[in-house]
């Protein structure tokens, strides 16, 4: 059973830094690794998606990478700003199913 | 372009009450339509998956259930409410074809308080 994990549950930093967020998963047999944000009391926006041919993908200030054979996926955040503060998820779709399983998020806030 | 709407946004039932979330997708065909359930500090929950008309997957046993009476509509039901229903719920839709790189999109979420 595919299981993935978000440490830390929580982060804070300062405006302007660069910070990485973390995402594990135990099984490696995945078609893409999506990274997710979602705002408190609304829904996910999807904000990039790694396929699993792929090793990262950018948008903007934001850069996911993917490393299948350890099970490692980062999203890593550029001059944080303080509306980066939200919860952020990573979902794997896995081969012959079409149903993601999420992490729990990490919580990120930027302090200004 | 595609959007999804679900509603109501917010929702306060007494227990043992009958529940109906009702979710639709417009400017797409045969979508595959997800109901998720996120409680307190936990991840998101699958609880129903549809790839047609007619055709619910069941993840987890329990007090709800679905149905797709249309293709671009999804509807998340209970006979009667338990307290442990309380959570944020989430419909989402994809593109059928899989494994291409066919993101997942979320609707705004449904807050439900059994009380």
């Amino acid at each position: 059973k595919q299981e993935v994990t978000q440490i830390p549950a929580a982060l804070s930093v300062p405006e302007g830094e660069n910070l990485v967020l973390n995402c594990s998963f135990t099984d490696s047999a995945i078609y893409n690794l999506q990274w997710f944000r979602q705002d408190p009391g609304k829904g996910l926006t999807s904000l990039l998606l790694i396929q699993s041919s792929q090793r990262e993908q950018t948008s903007g200030r934001l850069n996911a990478s993917l490393d299948k054979s350890s099970g490692r996926s980062t999203l890593y955040i550029a001059a944080s700003q303080p509306g980066d503060s939200a919860t952020y998820l990573c979902a794997v779709e896995p081969f012959g199913n079409e149903k993601l399983t999420f992490g729990t998020g990490t919580r990120l806030t930027i302090i200004p | 372009s595609q959007t999804i709407h679900q509603w109501p946004a917010t929702l306060v039932q007494p227990v043992g009450s009958p529940l109906s979330l009702e979710c639709t997708v417009e400017g797409t065909s045969n979508p595959n339509l997800y109901w998720y359930r996120q409680a307190a500090g936990r991840g998101l929950q699958l609880l129903f998956y549809s790839v047609g008309i007619g055709q619910i997957s069941s993840e987890v046993p329990q007090n709800l259930s679905a149905s797709r009476p249309q293709d671009r509509q999804f509807i998340l039901s209970s006979k009667k409410l338990l307290l442990s229903d309380s959570g944020f719920y989430l419909c989402a839709w994809s593109v059928r074809a899989r494994g291409s790189g066919n993101t997942i999109y979320f609707g705004e979420g449904s807050w439900l308080t059994v009380v």
